[in-house]
């Protein structure tokens, strides 16, 4: 069974400055990966997904990930943070039908000016 | 296209009330996914559906949860009776039939049983 884990459950940067929210996953094969997000009182909306086709991954609004299966991670990062990226962050993997989908705990994202 | 759509946004009840949430799809998506939202658990499964077939209910929480898709535009998750453990956000989301992974997600229902 694949599953991962969401190293920060809460994570603070000022505005322009990198974000990193980190992920280590648990598989035993080349596993599917992806970030969603939740802004305030909406549903999820993917980020970005790796399926094995190229390691570093572009998502929207200027996020990417790259995987590295050498330390089972898949961490999201962002160049420079907006007040508009303030929001929950999701590391995400297949469940086991692959079809539905099992999320980590969540990563809360806070942007100060 | 509309996306997934959920109703209510909001639901305040009663301890014992029956409650119905409701979600249409997108349209042409074969499966369709009920999951619970809460600070302490996260994101759960509830239960999902293939071609209106109920597939995977191993994450309903008890017998007080019923789920039914009786077509492919309409689905609904019931609990009766509900308890104030319930509260919580409930997300309906939907996907096609190619696996690419990504799942179209409502904007949830929150429900709050006093």
């Amino acid at each position: 069974a694949q599953s991962v884990t969401q190293l920060d459950s809460h994570v603070s940067v000022s505005e322009g400055t990198p974000v990193l929210l980190r992920c280590n996953y648990s598989s035993s094969y080349s596993p599917s990966l992806f970030w969603y997000v939740q802004h305030p009182n909406k549903g999820l909306q993917l980020l970005l997904k790796y399926t094995s086709a190229a390691t570093l991954v572009k998502g929207i609004n200027g996020f990417e990930a790259e995987f590295k299966k050498s330390e089972t991670s898949f961490h999201l990062t962002k160049p420079s943070a907006h007040m508009s990226d303030a929001a929950e962050y999701f590391c995400v993997v297949p469940g086991n039908s692959g079809y539905a989908l099992n999320f980590g705990k969540g990563t809360s994202l806070l942007v100060t000016p | 296209d509309a996306g997934v759509i959920q109703s209510p946004r909001h639901e305040v009840t009663e301890m014992g009330q029956e409650v119905t949430l409701r979600c249409k799809p997108i349209s042409g998506h074969d499966y369709l996914f009920w999951y619970r939202q809460t600070m302490m658990r996260g994101l759960e499964l509830l239960i999902y559906f293939n071609n209106n077939v109920p597939i995977d209910d191993s994450g309903m929480p008890e017998d007080r949860f019923s789920a039914k898709m009786p077509n492919a535009s309409f689905s609904t998750l019931k609990i009766q009776p509900s308890e104030p453990r319930d509260s919580a956000v409930y997300f309906c989301a939907s996907r096609g039939r190619m696996n690419t992974g990504e799942l179209f997600f409502g904007e949830g229902s929150r429900l709050t049983v006093l």
